[in-house]
C-alpha cells in the first residue's frame, strides 16, 4: 500500500539555523499539507499546497516558513531561522482530488528539536 | 467548521466493541463527519467518514444520528493495537481550496487485555 514518507525522522538543530524537512507524498495525490504537533498538544494545520502554490496557511506559518515542490515527488518545508518554540513533530500529508481532499494520508513525522 | 465534543478518555476490553461518541450539534447540511486516529507519536490515520448514512469499512463503522447532531465510531473487535487518540472532525464536502483538518483533543481509547 502506498504511503507518505518523511525524512529525517529526527532533526536536532541550533536556534537560528535553517532546517529543511522532506516529504514524499503518495504519487497520484494532488494536495499536500504540513501539520505540526508540539509535545502534548493538538495537531495544528500549517499549510496546504495545490497546483504548485499555497492554498492556505495558518497564523503559525509566518515568513520564516516556506514550502516547495522542487520536483515531481518531493514536498519540503523550510524553516529559515529556527526558534526554540519550533520544536515539535512535523507531519506531512497528502490527498487525492475532489471529493477526497479530507481523506488525508499522513507520514510518520519528523521530530524537530531546536536547542 | 462545526465544533465537536468528545469524551477525553474511554476504556475497552480487548475483543469487545469500542463505541466512541462525538457530538456535533452545529453541523450544517454540507458538512461530513470524519474520523481519524493517532497511535502514540505517529501520524494521524484516516479511518472513515460519512454524511448522513451509516458507513462501514474494513476498519470501523460510523453511525450518524438522523438529525446528524451526533455520531458514533464503532470498532467491532478492539485489539491492543487500537489504543490511540481518536478524533472526530467535521468538514465541508468540497468547495474552495482550503482542505485543512482541524484536530481537537480527541478521545484517548485504551484497550485493556
Amino acid at each position: 500500500e502506498p504511503e507518505v514518507t518523511q525524512t529525517p525522522s529526527h532533526q536536532v538543530t541550533q536556534m537560528g539555523q535553517e532546517v529543511i524537512l522532506r516529504c514524499v507524498p503518495i504519487s497520484n495525490h494532488l494536495y499536500f499539507y504540513w501539520y505540526r504537533q508540539i509535545l502534548g498538544q493538538k495537531v495544528e494545520f500549517l499549510v496546504s499546497f495545490y497546483n504548485n502554490e499555497i492554498s492556505e496557511k495558518s497564523e503559525i506559518f509566518d515568513d520564516q516558513f516556506s514550502v516547495e515542490r522542487p520536483d515531481g515527488s518531493n514536498f519540503t518545508l523550510k524553516i529559515r531561522s529556527t526558534k526554540l518554540e519550533d520544536s515539535a513533530m512535523y507531519f506531512c500529508a497528502s490527498s487525492r482530488d475532489s471529493p477526497f481532499m479530507y481523506e488525508q494520508y499522513f507520514g510518520p513525522g519528523t521530530r524537530l528539536t531546536v536547542t | 467548521d462545526a465544533k465537536t465534543t468528545q469524551p477525553p478518555s474511554m476504556d475497552c476490553a480487548e475483543g469487545r466493541a469500542a463505541n466512541l461518541p462525538c457530538n456535533h450539534s452545529t453541523i450544517s447540511g454540507n458538512e461530513y463527519v470524519y474520523w481519524y486516529r493517532q497511535i502514540h507519536s505517529q501520524g494521524p490515520q484516516y479511518i472513515i467518514h460519512g454524511l448522513k448514512n451509516n458507513e462501514t469499512n474494513e476498519m470501523a463503522s460510523l453511525i450518524i444520528t438522523e438529525d446528524r447532531k451526533s455520531s458514533t465510531l464503532i470498532l467491532p473487535h478492539a485489539t491492543l493495537r487500537d489504543t490511540a487518540v481518536y478524533y472526530c472532525i467535521v468538514s465541508p464536502s468540497s468547495g474552495g481550496s482550503n482542505y485543512k483538518l482541524t484536530f481537537g483533543k480527541g478521545t484517548l481509547l485504551t484497550v485493556n487485555p
